[in-house]
């Protein structure tokens, strides 16, 4: 079992809708959970972070977690075509690594 | 957050070859990681650079393929070395950082493409 998971998409939206990804990990002692942004040739960009059980908004993009569940989410309101990209979810052990273990990406495609 | 940049930015070598790749940043940080992304894949840990101390590297690579420096807190470099095509990745330097509730975060690099003839 990957420690990471995640569906690698494509996801395709309509512009405007709302984008939903979805990741699960193994390791039940993970403390801190992330998402990047990675666009075509470039490096992952961290869009949110979360710690705590519940929903973290920032703008048009919110994190839940749900640690009994082992699950992190991330919505994208109001979709738009430049949001089209590769989200990598990351989580951080906190067992004294301080490294993050990734999940493979999902692809996120934004049709105008 | 942290400035990060790596040089080069993208090169082409021989087989058999090394290159060392340059990660700077431009406030103190104590932790520094090195990542592998092999094209179309995720991020995969090389290792952990802390300064003052030898390099941690995770299973599968060793510190004679991929010899790091970490001489102060701003800096470091991976070295690959003795290269072969299969090495052609994208090599991704990181930096923690810490900063409001809840812990540390981490913070990329452009990103090195190496491309292995």
């Amino acid at each position: 079992q990957k420690e990471v998971e995640q569906n690698s998409g494509p996801l395709s939206v309509p512009e405007g809708a709302i984008a939903s990804l979805n990741c699960t990990y193994s390791d039940r002692g993970s403390q801190s959970f992330f998402w990047y942004r990675q666009y075509s040739g470039k490096s992952p960009e961290l869009i949110m972070s979360i710690y705590s059980n519940g929903d973290k908004e920032d703008g048009r993009f919110t994190a839940q977690l749900n640690k009994a569940s082992q699950y992190v989410s991330l919505l994208i309101r109001d979709s738009q075509p430049s949001d089209s990209a590769t989200y990598l979810c990351a989580v951080n052990t906190g067992t004294g690594r301080r490294a993050l273990t990734f999940g493979s990406g999902t692809r996120l495609q934004v049709q105008p | 957050s942290a400035v990060i940049s790596q040089k080069p930015s993208r090169d082409i070598c021989q087989r058999g070859t090394s290159l060392t790749i340059q990660c700077q940043v431009d406030s103190q940080v104590t932790m520094m990681f090195w990542y592998r992304q092999q094209p179309g894949q995720s991020l995969t840990l090389i290792a952990t650079a802390n300064q003052g101390s030898e390099a941690t590297y995770e299973s599968g690579f060793v510190i004679d393929k991929f010899p790091i420096s970490r001489p102060n807190l701003t800096f470091s470099t991976l070295t690959v070395s003795n290269m072969s095509p299969e090495d052609s990745s994208i090599y991704l330097c990181s930096v923690e950082s810490f900063g409001g509730r809840g812990g540390s975060t981490q913070y990329f690099g452009p990103g090195t493409r190496l491309t292995v003839l």
